[in-house]
């Protein structure tokens, strides 16, 4: 049974700051990698998605790494900003035939102004 | 265009009784997930559906628990005889195969 680890739990910085989200994972046969965002009461909304084949992937001021088989993965937000408080949740997609994204607990950030 | 979208948004119910939650994925995702969230258990993954494959119960908590896709788009998910730790979130997703889930705005179910 694939396991997610997030760290850390939670993060508090200063606005402006560079900062890393660790994620790893039990089961190196994924087929990709989900990073997630969830604000307080809403649903998630996907940030990256990074193919098993794939080393990184940037979008914006965010970059997410994959190293596959030491199961880890991170994301980097740089120049954070107060809008960027949330929870970010990483989800593995095992392969084979059921589809399903396996969550960590998530990092609740918060950055400060 | 339109995300994928749930209703009700929230749905307040009794021990015992059933409830249907219904979800609308984005036009032209041939998959679709639908996942909890509740405190104690974090998010946990529940049934998928991909075209007219059989779906994926594997994630299904109990036989109280079934789920269907009428004519491959909308879904709906049926509790019967809700218990109290039934209550969470149910969140539906819907993705192209093998591409990025895109999750509506969730259910939040409360079972007194």
């Amino acid at each position: 049974k694939q396991e997610v680890t997030q760290i850390p739990a939670a993060l508090s910085v200063p606005e402006g700051e560079n900062l890393v989200l660790n994620c790893s994972f039990t089961d190196s046969a994924i087929y990709n990698l989900q990073w997630f965002r969830q604000d307080p009461g809403k649903g998630l909304t996907s940030l990256l998605l990074i193919q098993s084949s794939q080393r990184e992937q940037t979008s914006g001021r965010l970059n997410a790494s994959l190293d596959k088989s030491s199961g880890r993965s991170t994301l980097y937000i740089a120049a954070s900003q107060p809008g960027d408080s949330a929870t970010y949740l990483c989800a593995p997609e095992l392969s084979g035939s059921a589809r399903q994204l396996t969550f960590g607990s998530g990092t609740q950030l918060t950055v400060l102004p | 265009g339109a995300g994928v979208s749930q209703s009700p948004s929230n749905k307040v119910t009794e021990k015992g009784k059933d409830v249907e939650l219904r979800c609308d994925p984005i036009s032209g995702h041939t998959a679709l997930y639908w996942y909890r969230q509740s405190l104690g258990q974090g998010l946990e993954f529940l049934i998928y559906f991909q075209g007219n494959s059989a779906p994926d119960k594997s994630g299904l908590p109990s036989d109280r628990f079934s789920a269907e896709r009428t004519g491959g788009s909308v879904s709906t998910l049926t509790i019967q005889r809700t218990q109290q730790e039934d209550s969470a979130v149910y969140l539906c997703a819907s993705s192209f195969p093998a591409r990025e889930q895109y999750f509506g705005p969730g259910t939040r179910l409360t079972v007194t």
